[in-house]
């Protein structure tokens, strides 16, 4: 069975430095999607950044970026020049060939001014 | 444009009691689910639907229903509410397989 694991219960990082968040994930597919969501207090669930697997490249999207290490199962979230606002709980997420998300347990970051 | 949306954001129930949280989607997705989010466990399938009139069960069933008469409308039953049910519960939708999910503003319900 697919898992996904967020070994990092919290994270704090100094306001404009930068944080990385991990994840890894277990499969046997081939082919996969894995994402990462942001809940900020308002619960609201939002997505951060997304990557298909069969992609070599790293997904970018303004200040968050990951580091995917497809052999590793590793998917981590990079965020540069930390702002107050990216204070939330991160999600990794994982989904192949169905519409079902495998999530992980999340990770609180904190902000530090 | 709306995407999903979930009624009620927040509900108290005593033992025993039913009821239902509404999800709606105005963007045609094919695909609903209800997850459950509890602390230290992430987010949790409880049932999907990848079309009108087909739904089934998701990681955990017990204790709900799902209908989908309609591509729009995906309501979750709660058939005698627990305190183990306690819990936010989330809707969400996408529009084809390994796409992104959009996820409904949540519910905060405690069942007393």
């Amino acid at each position: 069975a697919q898992t996904v694991t967020q070994s990092q219960p919290e994270m704090s990082v100094q306001e404009a430095e930068t944080v990385t968040l991990s994840c890894t994930y277990d499969t046997s597919e081939s082919d996969y999607y894995l994402f990462w969501y942001k809940q900020p207090p308002s619960r609201q669930m939002i997505l951060v950044i997304r990557q298909e697997a069969y992609k070599q490249q790293n997904a970018t999207e303004n200040r968050f970026s990951v580091n995917f290490q497809k052999a590793a199962k590793s998917f981590s979230l990079k965020i540069s020049d930390s702002q107050l606002g990216d204070a939330a709980m991160y999600f990794c997420a994982y989904t192949s060939g169905t519409y079902k998300y495998i999530f992980g347990t999340g990770t609180r970051l904190k902000v530090l001014a | 444009n709306a995407g999903v949306t979930q009624t009620p954001k927040f509900q108290v129930l005593k033992t025993g009691q039913s009821m239902t949280l509404q999800c709606a989607q105005d963007m045609n997705h094919e695909y609903m689910s209800w997850y459950r989010q509890d602390p230290g466990m992430g987010l949790r399938l409880i049932h999907y639907s990848v079309g009108a009139g087909i739904t089934d069960q998701g990681e955990v069933p017990n204790g709900y229903n799902v209908s989908r008469s309609t591509t729009e409308d995906f309501p979750l039953r709660l058939l005698s509410a627990a305190p183990s049910q306690t819990s936010v519960y989330f809707c969400a939708s996408s529009y084809l397989v390994n796409t992104e999910a959009f996820f409904g503003q949540g519910t905060r319900l405690t069942v007393v």
